[in-house]
Order: C-alpha cells, then sequence, then structure tokens
C-alpha cells in the first residue's frame, strides 16, 4: 500500500463545475499538506501550502485537511479550462526534507 | 513565490554521452535541493537530495555514480546523467526549498525532458 492514495482519474467537469480532488494517507506524522498543479512537461505549481487539520481558501481554491480521517481535499470553484493539469497532493512530517507525493489526479475541464 | 530555473527543458542525446541539468534558485537562497523523475502519467520520484557542500544524498535504487550531483554554490545544483541510455530517458524536474526550516515550501523548476537514443 502506498503512503499517500490519489484516484488517477481522469476526471472531466463542464466549465464552472466545483471539484473536488482527494488524497488520503496512511503517515499519521505528516503535519504539512501541499497541493501542486503541474501541466504537461511542466514543473508542479504550488497551489496551496496548509499545517496540521483545517481549511485554508485562496480564490477560487479551498484546501482541506481532516488529520483524524488521514485525509485531504482541493476544491475549486468555478472550474475554467485552464485549470486543466493534474493535480498532485504531497505531504510531510516535521523533522523531514522530503515530500510524499500521491500519483496526481488529471482533470479535465471541458468548455 | 520564489523562482526555481531549470536548464535546459529539453535534449536529446545519443546513447553513451552525459548530459548535465542545471537547477538554480533565482531570488532566494537554497541550501537544499530535491531532484525528482517522472515518467509518463505518474507521480513525482524523489532521486536525491542535494546539500551546498556536501556530497548528496541518493534514494534507494538510484545509483550515485551514474546520476551525479553537484551543489557548489547555494544557489545553483547539477544533475549529470553520465553515460546515458534509452531508458534513462524521462522528465527531470529540480526542486529548492526556500529557507532553512524543514517545513519551509518547496518550489519547483520547469522540468528537463530527456531523450536518449
Amino acid at each position: 500500500q502506498k503512503e499517500v492514495e490519489q484516484d488517477p482519474g481522469p476526471l472531466s467537469v463542464p466549465e464552472g463545475a466545483i471539484v473536488s480532488l482527494n488524497c488520503t494517507y496512511s503517515n499519521s506524522a505528516f503535519q504539512y499538506f501541499m497541493w501542486y498543479r503541474q501541466y504537461s512537461r511542466k514543473g508542479p505549481e504550488l497551489l496551496m501550502y496548509t499545517y496540521s487539520s483545517g481549511n485554508k481558501e485562496d480564490g477560487r481554491f479551498t484546501a482541506q485537511v481532516d488529520k483524524s480521517s488521514k485525509y485531504i481535499s482541493l476544491f475549486i470553484r468555478d472550474s475554467q479550462p485552464s485549470d486543466s493539469a493534474t493535480y498532485l497532493c504531497a505531504m510531510s512530517n516535521n523533522a523531514g526534507n522530503m515530500l510524499t507525493f500521491g500519483g496526481g489526479t488529471r482533470l479535465m475541464v471541458k468548455p | 513565490g520564489a523562482v526555481v530555473s531549470q536548464h535546459p527543458s529539453w535534449v536529446i542525446c545519443k546513447s553513451g554521452t552525459s548530459v548535465k541539468i542545471e537547477c538554480r534558485s533565482l531570488d532566494f537562497q537554497a541550501t537544499t535541493m530535491f531532484w525528482y523523475r517522472q515518467f509518463p502519467k505518474q507521480s513525482l520520484m524523489l532521486m536525491a537530495t542535494s546539500n551546498e557542500g556536501s556530497k548528496a544524498t541518493y534514494e534507494q535504487g538510484v545509483e550515485k555514480d551514474k546520476f551525479l550531483i553537484n551543489h557548489a554554490s547555494l544557489t545553483l545544483s547539477t544533475l549529470t546523467v553520465t553515460s546515458a541510455h534509452p531508458e534513462d530517458s524521462s522528465f527531470y524536474i529540480c526542486s529548492a526549498r526556500a529557507g532553512v526550516a524543514t517545513n519551509e515550501k518547496l518550489f519547483f523548476g520547469s522540468g528537463t525532458q530527456l531523450s536518449v537514443l
């Protein structure tokens, strides 16, 4: 079993829809949770960065962390075709240097 | 956010040759940089952690003599793929931590697509 599980998709939604992306994890030591967006053949771009449990909102993006369930989510409101990309969740513990990535979910927003 | 520049963005080389990839932090000093490898439709796999002024730490299964990492300054790390073979063809991405604390955010370069003929 992988430390971080993420549905690979593809997830196809119409423009304007609310998108929900999720990851589950098994390591209770993870404290820092991130979401990255990666366009094809480009490096990942940091979208959201959260510490411990709770919600964080930034524009059309909302990140949620539920440490009790070991479950994190990224919501995208009013999705746009330009949001079409692969979304990677990542997490790390307090003392670690490394990020553990999910496998990524490919999102397609159709006009 | 902080900017990490990676060059070249793509390279094609003959089997047996060596290829160097550069990763620069443009507006911050990076004591630690990371090198990842990504195959199509797969996630990033950490290859090694590069610390300025010391030897890199390689992940299990990554040949340190094949993937040479040099982190000679606080703004530059290089990955050299030596005696490249077609199975080394992949997308290589570097990242750098914008700070010294272990929980500082990571920023990624734009990646290098390596194709070995």
